[in-house]
């Protein structure tokens, strides 16, 4: 089955600098990769995603890179702000139709200093 | 984004007894659901995906008739965890999905046995 891994597990910036968090993947039929924030006591929020006919994808301040070759996608968050302290996992997903499971990564928990 | 509501948010139940944990689809028909189980400082755990109409699909190790999956409607799913024990006390999240679409998250229940 599909392995994910996620790196680092813990990261600590200050607010403005930027911040990224990598992933990889086993599975090179994973086609779909969704980054999740998690704040504490509650359910993921999704904040970014990028299927894998696509190299690069950004929202304002956060941006998801995915290097097929590779099987690795990083999500970068640029000018942090203490808010964006939070769990972020990321995920990978084979195939289409929606009975197909997410793989999630281990997480990794942002905090940002004031 | 799309809304799933879960219900309770928070349950302390006694040891034997069960509890039933509701996740809908506020604003969209949830072709399929999945629960999840979170342990503190750990990633999500797929417990069951579950297709409206039909019987769940539990994961390995997930035991079906501890945890009773209800899909009864595009809009609604219920978890019941039946004979409850300190040892299920946990954070579990509900998501939906319809069709090829991304995947929305319930706000998460935390259930607490004593």
């Amino acid at each position: 089955g599909e392995n994910v891994e996620q790196h680092p597990s813990t990261l600590s910036v200050q607010e403005g600098d930027s911040a990224v968090i990598k992933c990889t993947y086993s599975d090179s039929a994973s086609n779909y990769f969704p980054w999740y924030k998690q704040e504490l006591g509650k359910g993921p929020q999704l904040i970014i995603d990028i299927r894998s006919n696509v190299g690069e994808k950004k929202d304002q301040r956060i941006a998801v890179t995915l290097n097929k070759t590779a099987k690795h996608f990083s999500l970068h968050i640029t000018e942090t702000q203490p808010e964006d302290s939070a769990v972020y996992f990321c995920a990978a997903q084979k195939g289409g139709g929606s009975n197909y499971k997410l793989t999630f990564g281990k997480g990794t928990l942002l905090t940002v200093n004031p | 984004g799309a809304v799933v509501s879960q219900h309770p948010s928070r349950v302390i139940c006694k040891s034997g007894t069960s509890v039933k944990i509701e996740c809908r689809s506020l604003d969209f028909q949830a072709t399929t659901m999945f629960w999840y189980r979170q342990f503190p400082k750990q990633s999500l755990m797929l417990m069951a995906t579950s297709n409206e109409g039909s019987k769940a699909t539990y994961e390995q190790g997930v035991e079906k008739d501890k945890f009773l999956i209800n899909h009864a409607s595009l809009t609604l799913s219920t978890l019941t965890v039946t004979s409850a024990h300190p040892e299920d006390s946990s954070f579990y999240i509900c998501s939906a999905r319809r069709w090829d679409t991304e995947a929305f998250f319930g706000q998460g229940t935390r259930l607490t046995v004593v």
